[in-house]
């Protein structure tokens, strides 16, 4: 499978423990970005890369949010004293890295904070 | 900033016929793209068709039409003979020029009837 991928797909945690996810987007794929989609809603931009470049983050992404990409291929998402509004679908997505062109999403990693 | 409006939360429709979800956009962007993306209950979301705003034709991707009114800032999407596996959340999206972030609608559940 050439898709983008995401890892865990679930996690449930404890509220103030710390969760990494993890994307690694489509090979060839420059740009990388994640999203949160919360129930009910459309999702929402937290940030994006090009390369290992971090370029733009939303006002969404407290403190408690990093986000990196070494290497430039990989990305990892890290929330750390989980909330329990944390709780939503991280989505990742990539493209090629030019503007409008079409971003291809992973399957999403749901997580819930108890 | 960028702003879209799905009008629509859910509709039925009768298996092979046409259905159309709108999607309207507020953007000070001269350049821009339009996108709508199934979410399927399982979560990932699937790209679907893309319209480039200096596009003077209206995109097609096999069943899927984009009815494009620029003075309207209308994006609809239309579905045709419409399939079982159709049922899902569909999004309307809309990218910046530069940066290529995508901003969601609220989006419009469809369930098809057998």
């Amino acid at each position: 499978d050439t898709g983008v991928s995401q890892n865990p797909r679930h996690k449930i945690t404890k509220r103030g423990q710390n969760v990494t996810f993890r994307c690694d987007p489509i090979s060839e794929h420059n740009r990388l970005y994640w999203y949160r989609q919360t129930l009910g809603q459309g999702p929402e931009f937290l940030t994006y890369f090009q390369n290992e470049a971090q370029l733009e983050k939303s006002r969404l992404l407290s403190d408690r949010f990093s986000a990196e990409r070494p290497k430039g291929s990989f990305s990892t998402l890290e929330i750390q004293r989980t909330e329990q509004g944390d709780s939503a679908m991280y989505l990742c997505a990539s493209s090629l890295g030019q503007d409008q062109e079409t971003q291809y999403f992973g399957p999403g990693t749901r997580l819930l904070v108890l | 900033a960028q702003k879209i409006t799905q009008t629509q939360p859910g509709m039925f429709v009768q298996e092979k016929e046409a259905v159309t979800l709108d999607c309207t956009y507020d953007t000070s962007d001269p350049s821009y793209g339009l996108f709508w993306y199934k979410q399927p209950s399982s979560g990932e979301m699937i790209f679907l068709i893309y319209q480039g705003s200096y596009d003077q034709q209206n995109a097609t991707e096999g069943r899927y039409s984009l009815n494009f009114q620029k003075a309207r800032k209308s994006a609809n999407l239309v579905i045709s003979a419409s399939q079982l596996g159709d049922s899902a959340m569909y999004f309307c999206a809309t990218s910046k020029a530069a940066g290529n972030k995508l901003t969601f609608g609220g989006g419009t559940r469809v369930l098809v009837k057998p």
